[in-house]
């Protein structure tokens, strides 16, 4: 699998502020996929890109994927607890890679 | 609707012990995975099946065993558990190639 890096790995945020989790690759990636997991759950997918530069919305969620397929973010604002978790982001391939998660906490 | 269903969900292990731990899905599924999560360390992949009849191993094998059971089922077997191995396990399955996975509910080992 292609290795992915997850920058920040901690993220405390003051409920309402925006925040934004980091994904970044060495190597040109086809696709990459974005997960949260809640604490004490398991991973749960919520969006894959494809497209060089491709934006996706879900609700307060923003998701980017670079213009040149190296890397990705994923922007939410407005952060409330519901938001708590891990947020993983994986690059392709039968070997999926995770990257190490941002673990989100929120102070309300 | 079960999805992917992983038992036991919990299990405490003497070093040396051996076990399976199961994993079944009723989505039809091709390929099925196991991933060991240990803190700060996100999900490492310990060996896949992308189909029926295969597997392979992922990042990190040594210490672990799969079997590909027919479409729904892949069990991992630890045949001397050491200490390391305490983590949790998720299965997950998908459609095939670049999809995406769906995740049981983990099953969560500790070895002393």
């Amino acid at each position: 699998g292609q290795q992915v890096m997850q920058i920040p790995q901690y993220q405390h945020v003051q409920e309402g502020e925006d925040f934004t989790t980091y994904c970044n690759s060495s190597t040109t990636l086809s696709n990459i996929q974005w997960y949260k997991q809640r604490p004490g759950g398991h991973p749960v997918f919520l969006i894959q890109l494809v497209k060089s530069g491709e934006v996706k919305k879900q609700k307060r969620l923003t998701f980017q994927f670079g213009e040149a397929k190296k890397n990705s973010s994923l922007h939410i604002t407005a952060t409330q607890t519901t938001d708590v978790g891990t947020y993983f982001c994986a690059g392709p391939g039968y070997k999926l890679s995770f990257g190490a998660g941002t673990t989100v906490t929120v102070r309300a | 609707n079960a999805g992917v269903t992983q038992t036991p969900k919990f299990q405490v292990l003497k070093t040396g012990q051996s076990m399976t731990l199961q994993c079944a899905q009723d989505m039809n599924h091709n390929s099925m995975y196991w991933y060991r999560q240990d803190p700060g360390m996100g999900l490492r992949l310990i060996y896949y099946s992308a189909s029926e009849g295969t597997t392979d191993k992922g990042e990190v094998p040594n210490g672990y065993n799969v079997s590909r059971l027919n479409k729904r089922e892949f069990s991992l077997r630890l045949e001397s558990a050491a200490p390391s191995q305490t983590s949790v396990y998720f299965c997950a399955s998908t459609t095939g190639l670049n999809q995406p996975q769906h995740f049981g509910d983990g099953t969560r080992l500790s070895i002393l």
